[in-house]
């Protein structure tokens, strides 16, 4: 596996199931991202984990619960959903120098994600 | 507040020529980079081209080329030759090296390419 691989590509769930969405890198990276990507709407920043730590959440209802076990992978647990949040998550990777804004992110192929 | 403009929803192509897909952005900062990224259908957001504030020199990938305006806050993508597979949606992205969201990528709405044989 090269990159950055999503498992699985597509999701379908209802609103009282529990579900994980898996990330894993393949570049060396030292932080991890989940992007949500709506429809019409541009794409999100979800959460920031950086050295294995959660450097940002961006005001994410609890019902999605972030997770990274090591600097390979992250995971999103997902439980209780709402239609509206339905979409495309997107997981990303990047070589973090400092924070410096060259730092190039790489993303995953996305989970598609449908809440029923 | 960080903010990125790409004011084509859609652009069409013929196959072989060449096409600009146009970005403006607003910062308050001086350092900062700007990105392209192309988005097929399937959905995999694939990094294209990479401009530093800083950069006195237009980055150039292959057939993919930015115009970097800095006093117009413009970051156009060039792409020449076109060719089918270069359907997909283009996005531009910036991010600061400043205060705030140091691992923040803001993003445009992007821009839906179509090249026609």
């Amino acid at each position: 596996e090269t990159g950055v691989t999503q498992t699985p590509r597509h999701l379908v769930m209802g609103m009282t199931n529990k579900k994980s969405l898996k990330c894993e890198q393949h570049l060396g990276h030292n932080a991890m991202y989940w992007y949500k990507q709506s429809a019409k709407k541009p794409l999100e920043l979800m959460f920031v984990y950086s050295l294995e730590e959660r450097v940002e959440n961006n005001s994410v209802p609890s019902r999605f619960s972030p997770e990274c076990p090591n600097s390979s992978h992250l995971f999103l647990h997902l439980h209780t959903l709402q239609p509206e949040d339905s979409a495309l998550y997107l997981c990303a990777s990047s070589q973090e120098t400092s924070g410096s804004w060259a730092d190039t992110q790489y993303f995953g192929p996305g989970t598609r994600l449908t809440v029923l | 507040a960080q903010k990125i403009t790409q004011t084509q929803p859609g652009m069409f192509v013929q196959e072989k020529e060449a096409v600009t897909l146009d970005c403006t952005y607003d910062t308050s900062d001086q350092s900062y980079g700007l990105f392209w990224y192309k988005q097929p259908s399937s959905g995999e957001m694939i990094f294209l081209i990479y401009q530093g504030s800083y950069d006195e020199q237009n980055a150039t990938e292959g057939r993919y080329s930015l115009n970097f305006q800095k006093a117009r806050k413009s970051a156009n993508l060039v792409i020449s030759a076109s060719q089918l597979g270069d359907s997909a949606m283009y996005f531009c992205a910036m991010r600061n090296g400043g205060g705030g969201s140091n691992y923040k990528l803001t993003f445009g709405k992007g821009t839906l390419l179509t090249v026609n044989p």
